[in-house]
């Protein structure tokens, strides 16, 4: 059965101190990898797609990679407006988008 | 460009009660999914539409639960009757086409049963 499963369920860091969240997964046929960002009373928003191992992906503090068995989102130097519920999702090659439980990372100034 | 719409935001309403989602895609984009979200979890699939056809709906609870997406566009999600564990985020998403592409989220109805 494909599960994606994530690590830590909830982190908090002090402003600038960097720190890595994990997304195993175990999938028939991976057709993407993808990490939302979830602010709360709001829908996911779309931050980053991986399609194969060894792709890494970066926007501002964020980047994440991918092996054949998990994803890293990693978050340098974090600023308090980082604080969200990160998601990672996998489509299988049924077309189907599988959740993970989400990180709930807060950063405090 | 707009992004996927839901409507309405919040919903309060009594078990037992039939309740509706709205939802609009965005332009163009042929997938249309509904998932359901419990506080502090990941979003869970409840239905797939390829353009008008259900391809996914093994999670929808049928004996209450429903969907349409007529013509292909807009798409209306219904539980009737409504029971108290059905409380959560009823969240809406679209992507382009089927296959390794993101998908899009509206904001979510949130719903109360009481």
């Amino acid at each position: 059965e494909d599960q994606v499963t994530q690590s830590p369920e909830a982190l908090r860091l002090q402003e600038g101190e960097s720190s890595s969240l994990n997304c195993s997964y175990t999938v028939s046929g991976l057709r993407g990898l993808f990490w939302y960002r979830q602010d709360p009373g709001k829908g996911p928003e779309f931050l980053f797609t991986l399609y194969s191992a060894g792709e890494e992906k970066e926007k501002e503090r964020l980047k994440a990679t991918l092996t054949k068995k998990e994803s890293f989102l990693h978050i340098t130097a974090p600023k308090p407006e980082d604080s969200a519920t990160y998601l990672c999702a996998v489509n299988n090659q049924g077309g189907k988008l599988i959740f993970g439980q989400g990180t709930e990372l807060s950063v405090k100034p | 460009e707009a992004g996927v719409v839901q409507s309405p935001r919040y919903k309060i309403i009594e078990k037992k009660q039939p309740v509706a989602f709205w939802c609009n895609p965005i332009s163009g984009h042929n997938t249309l999914y509904w998932y359901l979200q419990n506080l502090g979890q990941g979003p869970e699939l409840l239905i797939r539409y390829e353009n008008e056809e259900a391809v996914d709906d093994s999670q929808l609870p049928k004996d209450r639960f429903s969907a349409e997406r007529l013509k292909g566009v807009d798409s209306t999600l219904k539980i009737q009757p409504a029971e108290l564990g059905d409380s959560a985020v009823y969240l809406c998403a679209s992507s382009p086409h089927r296959g390794n592409t993101e998908a899009f989220f509206g904001q979510g109805t949130r719903l109360t049963v009481v």
